[in-house]
Formats: C-alpha cells, sequence, structure tokens
C-alpha cells in the first residue's frame, strides 16, 4: 500500500473511446504527476500539478487532458487516442513540487488502444 | 536534454551472487533517487544519494554516488529472488537551472533465479 491509488488497473479502449484514469493520494502532499511508462524507454513526465495548479505541461498532445480538482485527486481524461499511446500510466505525488522530492508512485493503469 | 543512462539494461543471475548495475550521465547532478519497480507495481524509492562519493547501505543494497556527482552504483550482496524487478535511477540535472525537473533512466531489469 503505498498511499497513491490508481484506477481502472487495467483500460482496453477504442481510438474514438473518451475514458478517464483516476488517481488519489491518501498522503497529504501538495504535488501530483502524470507519467507515461512505454516498454524499453524511460519514464517520460506528461502534467505536474501543484496545490491544484498545473505547473508542467510537456507538450503532451491535447488528446490528453489532466483535471485535479483538489490536491488529493488527479485525473487523465483521454479521447481519441492512438494505438502508440498504448503504455502503463503512472501517478505519483510528492510533498512538495520539486525535482529533488521523493516521489510515491501508484501500481499504474495499464492502457491499451486497439 | 539531460540523460542518464543505465546498465546493463538486462541482468540475469542466479541467488547468492553479488552484482552491480550504473547509472550514467554527463551531466552533474544535485542528487540521485534509486527506484525499483515489481512487476504489476509503481516504483518504490529505496534511498537518495546527495553528497559527491556518498555511500549509503540498505541492508544487501550499497549505493554509491560519483564523486563528480555525474553517475552513480546499485550494488547487491547476495541477491535473493525478491531482490528481482526494475531498478531505475533519476536526477535533475544541475544545468537546466530553473526549468530543473526529476529525470529517469531506462532501467535495469534485474531477474534473479532461485
Amino acid at each position: 500500500e503505498t498511499g497513491v491509488t490508481q484506477t481502472p488497473r487495467h483500460l482496453v479502449m477504442g481510438m474514438t473511446n473518451k475514458k478517464s484514469l483516476k488517481c488519489e493520494q491518501h498522503l497529504g502532499h501538495n504535488a501530483m504527476y502524470w507519467y507515461k511508462q512505454s516498454a524499453k524507454k524511460p519514464l517520460e513526465l506528461m502534467f505536474v500539478y501543484n496545490f491544484k495548479e498545473q505547473t508542467e505541461n510537456n507538450s503532451v498532445p491535447s488528446r490528453f487532458s489532466p483535471e485535479c480538482p483538489n490536491s488529493s485527486h488527479l485525473f487523465l481524461h483521454l479521447h481519441t487516442l492512438q494505438p502508440e499511446d498504448s503504455a502503463l500510466y503512472l501517478c505519483a505525488s510528492s510533498q512538495r513540487r520539486g525535482w529533488n522530492q521523493p516521489q510515491h508512485f501508484g501500481d499504474g493503469t495499464r492502457l491499451s488502444i486497439l | 536534454t539531460q540523460l542518464l543512462e543505465q546498465s546493463p539494461q538486462f541482468l540475469s543471475i542466479q541467488e547468492g551472487e553479488n552484482l552491480t548495475v550504473y547509472c550514467n550521465s554527463s551531466s552533474v547532478f544535485s542528487s540521485l533517487q534509486w527506484y525499483r519497480q515489481e512487476p504489476g507495481e509503481g516504483p518504490v524509492l529505496l534511498v537518495t544519494v546527495v553528497t559527491g562519493g556518498e555511500v549509503k547501505k540498505l541492508k544487501r543494497l550499497t549505493f554509491q554516488f560519483g564523486d563528480a556527482r555525474k553517475d552513480s552504483s546499485l550494488h547487491i550482496t547476495a541477491a535473493q529472488p525478491g531482490d528481482t524487478g526494475l531498478y531505475l535511477c533519476a536526477g535533475a540535472s544541475e544545468s537546466s537551472g530553473s526549468a530543473r525537473q526529476l529525470t529517469f533512466g531506462s532501467g535495469t531489469q534485474l531477474t534473479v533465479l532461485p
């Protein structure tokens, strides 16, 4: 139990579907992150939120739309995805935003695009 | 672009053997974090090294930060099947200034056979 819960754990969707990934952290942290993990590639930082405000968007295509209603919840809304978007999507949180902050990860959502 | 190169990419050893995995960069890092990711789970932080030449021990795991803070190594003594997982290093380069963000290596996939 890492204190960061992601749902669903697995998701299969067609390219025209709309779905959302959910992340909830019970650690009282103020920063939350979305990462993409593809086979044989480093974790790619997608978005960073600090106190509910988006502070970083690493040139992520608009078909990925994040939402952070409060410091404990983070969503990733998916629309018109491509096959290359199939990957493990990891949510993480840290006490504060910062490159040197230890990050606590959820177990990820395994996304498959048909 | 800061790049963290990890080697070897894959390592399969017998229980009881010793091993070392490496994390190298041409950039100077203020600190490096090591994570382990087990199948079906998110990465879990093992240790953070901050000072050049620093050595930290976590049971059978020994982490070292290079004197120049450009590289790090993880040595496991008497490996056990429970050590199986993807070992990731992560850090932020000092040269990025205010744009610093955590960058991950591609990882070393370790398999310890009973």
